[in-house]
């Protein structure tokens, strides 16, 4: 079955250390996103990319770095220049296109990252 | 850039109808696509509206009318498995195709 994987669930590191949360498709779509989600809050976009090799700061890129390197790959890594890491994250993959296919993000069952 | 604007909470009964409004403040898109999120879960997609008027998927319908920057989900028949979180979305036309969400409405349905 085709999916968008994210790993893992659960996440704990110390202050000051990067931490890489993986994300994996085989939908076989070109877009990508990674998003964060706050406790009560909506999904603010961090990064995106439209095709491999390619990708865009979204509304809160500070602090965060990605790679894609592969169609089916979107790493994120949380730098220990992010102030408030402690968060859950999500990614997504949309179809290309402009119709509905489009429009429909399929994504991960998320990271749950924790910062002590 | 892009903005949707939505109520925090909605709260209704089991067997009612419920409607959760939209929005939004963008130079162009393609359309508004509307999402549910149980607690701890990931969102998964519900509905999308290209041109104005109204979708019907089974319980949910969406609205989209693009003179009055606005759409709408209607929840019927409202089972408590609803209660989650709603958001809708859009992605925008032209260069910046970031796919960006509204803040969110919960939902919360009492026996």
């Amino acid at each position: 079955d085709g999916g968008i994987t994210q790993s893992p669930k659960y996440l704990f590191r110390k202050e000051g250390q990067n931490v890489t949360l993986s994300c994996e498709q085989n939908l076989n779509h070109d877009a990508m996103y990674w998003y964060r989600q706050d406790p009560g809050q909506g999904l603010r976009l961090i990064y995106y990319s439209q095709i491999v090799n390619d990708f865009q700061k979204g509304d809160i890129a500070e602090g965060y770095s990605v790679s894609r390197e592969k169609k089916e790959s979107f790493p994120l890594t949380v730098t220990s220049a992010q102030k408030n890491p402690t968060a859950f994250y999500l990614c997504a993959s949309v179809k290309r296109g402009t119709g509905a296919g489009g429009a429909e993000a399929f994504f991960g069952q998320g990271t749950r990252l924790t910062v002590v | 850039g892009q903005s949707l604007e939505q109520p925090s909470e909605v709260t209704a009964v089991e067997g009612a109808i419920v409607q959760i409004n939209c929005t939004y403040q963008t130079s162009g898109f393609y359309g508004l696509s509307w999402y549910q999120q149980h607690d701890g879960g990931a969102p998964t997609f519900l509905s999308y509206n290209a041109l104005d008027g109204l979708e019907e998927t089974g319980r949910f319908s969406s609205f989209l009318s693009r003179s009055d920057s606005y759409g709408y989900l209607l929840l019927q028949e409202l089972q408590m498995k609803d209660s989650a979180s709603y958001f809708c979305a859009v992605k925008p036309s032209g260069s910046a195709r970031q796919l960006t969400f509204g803040s969110g409405t919960q939902l919360t349905v009492l026996p």
